[in-house]
């Protein structure tokens, strides 16, 4: 299995412009998160989904969108890239009724 | 709402040296769950361990080991021997149920360990 994976590794972008970042994982997990993390700071979460089809708020989600049409899919979407938005995007999947989250490698995003 | 603290920003060892690192949280959840996580410089995260709330007993393995103490709402991390590669950011974070029946989490703000040789 290759877990959870992320692209792209890295991306500059201007601001205004639009993008989304991919997630997918291979291991069936029901629920998948986003999460960012800015220099110095732990983790916060921006998106979460329970299922396909299902998606959630979490404590940062302005300027985001999200979409869960399959299990294996999460991608997040920016649509006018603020610079309040370079961050490194993380992506993590559990299984049902699990404690354990999979962490993706991360995209390192620059936006000026 | 759940909260998690590392007061600790940076701390710096020689090898060798034992280290502590500090995670205090705050919930009003009766069951939930603590988590380690170490980010190396290469950035990616490792999950190190996930403790029950229910679950006092403390854990090791290898050289690190884990002291959770409800009473005083702390799940702090030692690593024993400090080595080179230890050397990395270390996250607590805390369960916090979703409506939607999933668990997300709650992290601090990390420790930064070096470890010098």
């Amino acid at each position: 299995n290759a877990g959870v994976t992320q692209t792209p590794k890295f991306r500059i972008l201007k601001i205004g412009q639009s993008m989304t970042l991919q997630c997918t994982q291979d291991m069936n997990h029901n629920y998948m998160y986003w999460y960012r993390q800015d220099p110095g700071m732990g983790l916060k979460l921006i998106y979460y989904s329970v299922g396909a089809g299902i998606t959630d708020k979490g404590e940062v989600p302005n300027g985001y969108n999200v979409s869960r049409s399959t299990t294996e899919d999460f991608p997040l979407r920016l649509e006018l890239a603020a610079p309040s938005q370079t961050s490194v995007y993380f992506c993590a999947s559990s299984p049902w009724r699990s404690y354990e989250q999979y962490f993706g490698p991360g995209t390192r995003l620059t936006v000026t | 709402a759940q909260k998690v603290t590392q007061a600790q920003t940076e701390i710096s060892v020689v090898e060798k040296e034992d280290v502590t690192l500090d995670c205090v949280y705050e919930t009003r959840d009766t069951t939930y769950y603590l988590f380690w996580y170490k980010q190396p410089p290469s950035g990616e995260l490792v999950f190190l361990i996930r403790r029950n709330s229910f679950d006092e007993q403390n854990e090791i393995s290898g050289r690190y080991s884990w002291n959770f103490q409800k009473s005083t709402s702390s799940f702090n991390f030692t690593i024993t021997a400090s080595q080179v590669v230890d050397s990395a950011v270390y996250f607590c974070a805390l369960s916090e149920a979703t409506q939607g029946g999933s668990e997300k989490l709650v992290f601090g703000k990390g420790t930064k360990l070096t470890v010098n040789p």
